[in-house]
């Protein structure tokens, strides 16, 4: 594998199930993203880790819960979410913490009913 | 604060005409400006990025963009559109204060018709 991987590609989730969001980038980079992107809307920032630590929560409600156990990895947990969740989540990696060109995954498309 | 404002949701062209994608940006410092495209059922993937010296910037399948400063604007250029050229384009700027992040614009759907 190479880039930035995201699994799965696609989720349809009712609003009471737990699930989780993977990705994982073979850069080597330090720093990693999600985004979530609807439509009509700009690309929108949750979170971000450098070296593994939480350095951007941009408002995100509790019902998404980030976890980042090394530099490779991202993972997104979902629980209780609302219908106007679902969006194309994507992850990205870079070098660098904040605006180092960044390195997207494909995303995971989110249905939520 | 820093933005970019992409003028147009959609812009259609034929094959073989050029293609011009509008970018123009806010900002209080010199920026460092950026292009993204998205392909169907892709992530977005990196065209070409201005950060200092030159101005006219030269990406990935042949297109360019042209850092104007007293004009705030990125606009993201191709002379001759190919089928493949079809996708969304996305301006951004990176924040130069406090934490620093990519800001991305709307978006531009390129049409490209035969």
């Amino acid at each position: 594998e190479t880039g930035v991987t995201q699994t799965p590609r696609h989720l349809v989730m009712g609003m009471t199930n737990k699930k989780s969001l993977k990705c994982e980038q073979h850069l080597g980079h330090n720093a990693m993203y999600w985004y979530k992107q609807s439509a009509k809307k700009p690309l929108e920032l949750m979170f971000v880790y450098n070296f593994k630590e939480q350095t951007e929560n941009n408002s995100v409600p509790s019902r998404f819960s980030p976890e980042c156990p090394n530099s490779s990895h991202l993972f997104l947990h979902l629980h209780t979410l609302q219908p106007e969740d679902s969006a194309l989540y994507l992850c990205a990696s870079s070098q660098g913490q904040g605006g180092d060109t960044q390195y997207f995954g494909p995303g995971t498309r989110l249905t939520v009913l | 604060a820093q933005s970019v404002t992409q003028l147009g949701s959609h812009v259609s062209v034929s094959e073989g005409a050029l293609v011009l994608l509008r970018c123009n940006y806010s900002s209080s410092v010199p920026p460092y400006l950026f292009w993204y495209v998205q392909y169907p059922n892709q992530g977005l993937q990196l065209l070409l990025k201005y950060t200092t010296g030159a101005t006219l910037v030269k990406g990935i399948n042949g297109f360019e963009a042209e850092f104007k400063k007293s004009e705030t604007s990125f606009h993201l250029t191709k002379p001759s559109a190919h089928m493949s050229d079809a996708a969304e384009y996305f301006c951004a700027v990176r924040t130069n204060t406090g934490f620093q992040k990519l800001v991305f614009g709307t978006g531009t759907r390129l049409l490209v018709s035969p």
